[in-house]
């Protein structure tokens, strides 16, 4: 198992434009976070998915944002329409829950020019 | 609403300095916290993780406690190194229906630490 695994790692993208990233989470873990973090913040909470469901958004999710994770393993995450604000770093975790810790991935940053 | 305050915001240390880094949170009803660090463009490494049952956990020369009732904990790192300047994050959870699954994390805004050979 190599741990959390965010594709890609790096996207310039022109303001207007449809992005998508992917996570492939650590294979047990059923479940999965998005987080965006911007310059120097800490990582905010976007959405959050137990299996294939997603059980809670974050109001930071526009209605330009849009995540899947279709059989429960990997997901993605769309942003439709993008704009200069979206800049930042998008980040994936996977957890065991219970009293287990997150792992993250490396993260994508999105540039939007 | 949950609120988490690192402080302080940067740290220079010289080489072999210990040093503690400081974390607040406002709700104390948390279900674990977690350190974390994180190098300049990248994602972010687990260090320490403590169950709010639990008063401290230590790695290696990193050493995490945690006082829930007056909503802090502390990173104490010993004999520092340059290989430690990045940036270290507090993160907390909250308990989530009955079955005590954490929830999403709560981030401070973190310490960046620098130490110089």
């Amino acid at each position: 198992d190599t741990g959390v695994s965010q594709n890609p790692r790096h996207k310039i993208t022109k303001r207007g434009q449809n992005v998508t990233f992917r996570c492939d989470p650590i294979s047990e873990h059923n479940r999965l976070y998005w987080y965006r973090q911007t310059l120097g913040q800490g990582p905010e909470f976007l959405t959050y998915f137990q299996n294939e469901a997603q059980l809670e958004k974050s109001r930071l999710l526009s209605d330009r944002f849009s995540a899947e994770r279709p059989k429960g393993s990997f997901s993605t995450l769309e942003i439709q329409r993008t704009e200069q604000g979206d800049s930042a770093m998008y980040l994936c975790a996977s957890s065991l829950g219970g009293a287990n810790g997150y792992t993250f991935g490396s993260g994508t940053r999105l540039t939007v020019v | 609403k949950q609120e988490v305050t690192q402080i302080p915001a940067a740290l220079s240390v010289p080489e072999g300095e210990n040093l503690v880094l400081n974390c607040s949170f406002t709700d104390s009803a948390i279900y674990n916290l977690q350190w974390f660090r994180q190098d300049p463009g990248k994602g972010l490494t687990s260090l320490l993780l403590i169950q709010s049952s639990q008063r401290e956990q230590t790695s290696g020369r990193l050493n995490a406690s945690l006082d829930k009732s007056s909503g802090r904990s502390t990173l104490y790192i010993a004999a520092s190194q340059p290989g430690d300047s990045a940036t270290y994050l507090c993160a907390v959870s909250h308990q989530q229906g009955a079955n005590q699954a954490g929830t999403a994390l709560i981030f401070g805004k973190g310490t960046t630490l620098s130490v110089s050979s």
